[in-house]
């Protein structure tokens, strides 16, 4: 059964830090890896996705990686801003569903 | 363009009540699914239909039922309300009937069963 992990599961920083959150799953097996924001009380929000044959994605200040054959992925979130804070959650692609990560709960000082 | 849309936003029942979760896309998408949200649990696959007419057990489908009424709408119901069903209920579509399609996800039902 699929599994992931995401470490830290809170992270505060400064306003201005650029900073990496991880994501680790234990079946290789995978279409594609997915990262979500979460905002409270909110739905989910695509932020990027990567195919299993890529490497990285990236969109304005953030940057995926994938490497699927250590079961890894982070995300790379550059000049952080206070409306950068959320939770945020990584999801893996199997046949038809995604299995999510427990997410990380990002907080961005001003 | 609305993407996903989910109604009620909120609703508390009883047990022994029943209801039906309604979801709707707008994008033309083949597959939809249904996802609960436990604190310390994360999202967990309910049922889910990889295209108009068929349906499928998820994770988590023990005392739900659904029905794929259409390519546009995808609906979830409780027969006979549990408090252990209180959750977030989330939809989410994905285009074709591939697998690598991305999911988009509706702004969620907040339940709760007394």
């Amino acid at each position: 059964k699929q599994e992931v992990t995401q470490i830290p599961a809170a992270l505060s920083v400064p306003e201005g830090e650029n900073l990496v959150l991880n994501c680790s799953f234990t079946d290789s097996a995978i279409y594609n890896l997915q990262w979500f924001r979460q905002d409270p009380g909110k739905g989910l929000t695509s932020l990027l996705l990567i195919q299993s044959s890529q490497r990285e994605q990236t969109s304005g200040r953030l940057n995926a990686s994938l490497d699927k054959s250590s079961g890894r992925s982070t995300l790379y979130i550059a000049a952080s801003q206070p409306g950068d804070s959320a939770t945020y959650l990584c999801a893996v692609k199997g046949s038809y569903q995604l299995t999510f990560g427990k997410g990380t709960k990002l907080s961005v000082i001003p | 363009n609305a993407g996903v849309t989910q109604t009620p936003k909120f609703q508390v029942l009883k047990t022994g009540q029943s209801m039906t979760l309604q979801c709707a896309q707008d994008m033309n998408h083949n597959s939809m699914y249904w996802y609960r949200q436990d604190p310390g649990m994360g999202l967990r696959l309910i049922y889910y239909s990889a295209s108009e007419g068929t349906t499928d057990k998820g994770e988590v489908p023990n005392g739900y039922n659904v029905s794929r009424l259409n390519k546009r709408e995808f609906s979830l119901r409780l027969e006979s309300a549990a408090p252990s069903q209180t959750s977030v209920y989330f939809c989410a579509s994905s285009g074709g009937g591939q697998p690598y399609n991305e999911q988009f996800f509706g702004p969620g039902t907040r339940l709760t069963v007394l």
